[in-house]
């Protein structure tokens, strides 16, 4: 267990419709990264949140965003999805030491776009 | 820019043969190595990591890992794989502490390692 939970497990949503996944971390867990993975790749980065303000992002288009709160929860908003929005959403979390770099990663919420 | 190239997409293997995943990466900047696996329909969970130090690295599992600078690889083995070791396994880098790319994983394709009874 990583103590990272993700909801919903499962989505299915049409094209041009909005999303928002969340993502519930450990107590202290002040850095959240989310992922998207399609099927049969590997994860790819959209962007990390650090103190609720964004300090990092792939190459993703703006109709991604994301939110980071004081509780240590998280969201992930995509607008206009698109059939190849379809993967699997993975959102990872760590505390920011000088040691450490490892990040504990959710279950992921599975979203289809017919 | 950083990337990683997982050399075998799959890897078919007899129970209790000892087993190697091949994994190169490139980068500009000094880094940080990690292997994960990942179950069906599960996420990822960190099997190893490399930080800095002794470059033979122990994982769970009976998992490790060797990060070799010159040849720029970061090859996974276990002597002797069990049925349940049968997963999806996903070499990462990300840049050091010193990077502003810290804390960003750059993803392998993945390899499939299907061990057989």
């Amino acid at each position: 267990e990583t103590g990272v939970t993700q909801s919903p497990t499962h989505l299915i949503k049409t094209r041009g419709q909005q999303v928002t996944l969340r993502c519930s971390s450990q107590s202290g867990h002040n850095t959240v990264s989310w992922y998207q993975q399609a099927l049969g790749q590997g994860p790819q980065f959209i962007f990390q949140y650090y103190r609720e303000e964004e300090n990092g992002r792939g190459n993703f288009p703006p109709r991604f965003s994301g939110l980071q709160f004081p509780n240590y929860s998280s969201e992930l908003n995509v607008n206009a999805l698109e059939l190849d929005d379809s993967a699997l959403y993975l959102c990872a979390t760590r505390r920011l030491t000088l040691s450490t770099d490892t990040q504990y990663f959710g279950p992921g919420t599975r979203l289809t776009v017919l | 820019a950083q990337s990683v190239t997982q050399l075998d997409s799959q890897v078919p293997v007899f129970e209790e043969a000892p087993v190697e995943l091949r994994c190169n990466y490139s980068s500009s900047v000094s880094v940080y190595l990690f292997w994960y696996v990942q179950y069906p329909n599960q996420g990822l969970q960190l099997l190893l990591k490399y930080l800095s130090g002794s470059t033979l690295v122990k994982g769970i599992n009976g998992f490790e890992a060797e990060f070799n600078k010159s040849q720029t690889s970061f090859h996974l083995r276990k002597p002797s794989v069990h049925i349940s070791d049968t997963a999806e396994y996903f070499c990462a880098v990300s840049g050091d502490s010193g990077s502003s790319n810290t804390g960003k994983l750059i993803f392998g394709q993945g390899t499939t390692l299907q061990v057989k009874p």
